[in-house]
């Protein structure tokens, strides 16, 4: 089993703020790098799925970097709304069918 | 709405019994997965099915079987051998774009 460490484990913010997890993975065979949001009570919900060294995503306020040579990415929350509070889970693609997940980013974002 | 649906939400289990959870998809999606989730751990893959009639164990299928008998569903049966099932287990499926979709959810709780 692969080690995926995310930190930190929560985050309390307050309205406004922006702020930024990190995903630490192995950087021997790499096939893609993903970012889950889970809100409580739901199915987690893809926000992104990077695949190249370097590479940027960006949806809304929230962007995704990767760097997959040293085998990190960074999530971004730019400007934090209660909407965001949710745990937010990176997931290490080893190949086609598997994928190794890190416990998450527990995020609270005070009105 | 295209989704997965799990069912039940909560299930529990006596001493001795097999109990089967289900995972229902109708986003025609070829692979399927189950994962258990542990407090403070990431989810950890139980087995996969990229295909109908096919099935491989990932790394923690000790104590449990699946089948996949149609495209659809994807069973997952925990058996009396799995000696510590409490956990909350998540049913998904891949994308072409290699997202993975989730359902809600089964938390299983031994009586």
């Amino acid at each position: 089993i692969l080690n995926v460490e995310q930190s930190p484990q929560s985050l309390h913010v307050q309205e406004g703020d922006s702020t930024n997890f990190t995903c630490s993975f192995p950087s021997s065979n790499f096939y893609a790098l993903h970012w889950y949001r889970w809100e409580t009570a739901k199915s987690p919900e893809a926000l992104f799925v990077m695949t190249l060294n370097g590479d940027e995503k960006k949806k809304g306020r929230i962007s995704a970097t990767l760097n997959t040579k040293e085998g990190y990415s960074y999530l971004y929350i730019k400007g934090s709304q209660p909407e965001d509070s949710a745990t937010y889970l990176c997931a290490f693609q080893y190949n086609f069918n598997k994928f190794y997940f890190g416990s998450g980013t527990k995020l609270n974002v005070k009105p | 709405d295209g989704g997965i649906t799990q069912s039940p939400k909560y299930l529990f289990r006596k001493e001795g019994q097999n109990v089967t959870l289900s995972c229902e998809q109708n986003l025609n999606h070829d692979a399927m997965y189950w994962y258990r989730q542990d407090p403070g751990q990431g989810l950890r893959l139980i087995y996969y099915s990229q295909i109908v009639n096919d099935f491989q164990k990932g790394d923690i299928a000790e104590g449990y079987s699946v089948s996949r008998e149609k495209k659809e569903s994807f069973p997952l049966t925990v058996t009396s051998a799995q000696k510590n099932p409490t956990a909350f287990y998540l049913c998904a499926s891949k994308g072409t774009n290699e997202k993975l979709f989730f359902g809600s959810g089964t938390q299983l709780s031994v009586l």
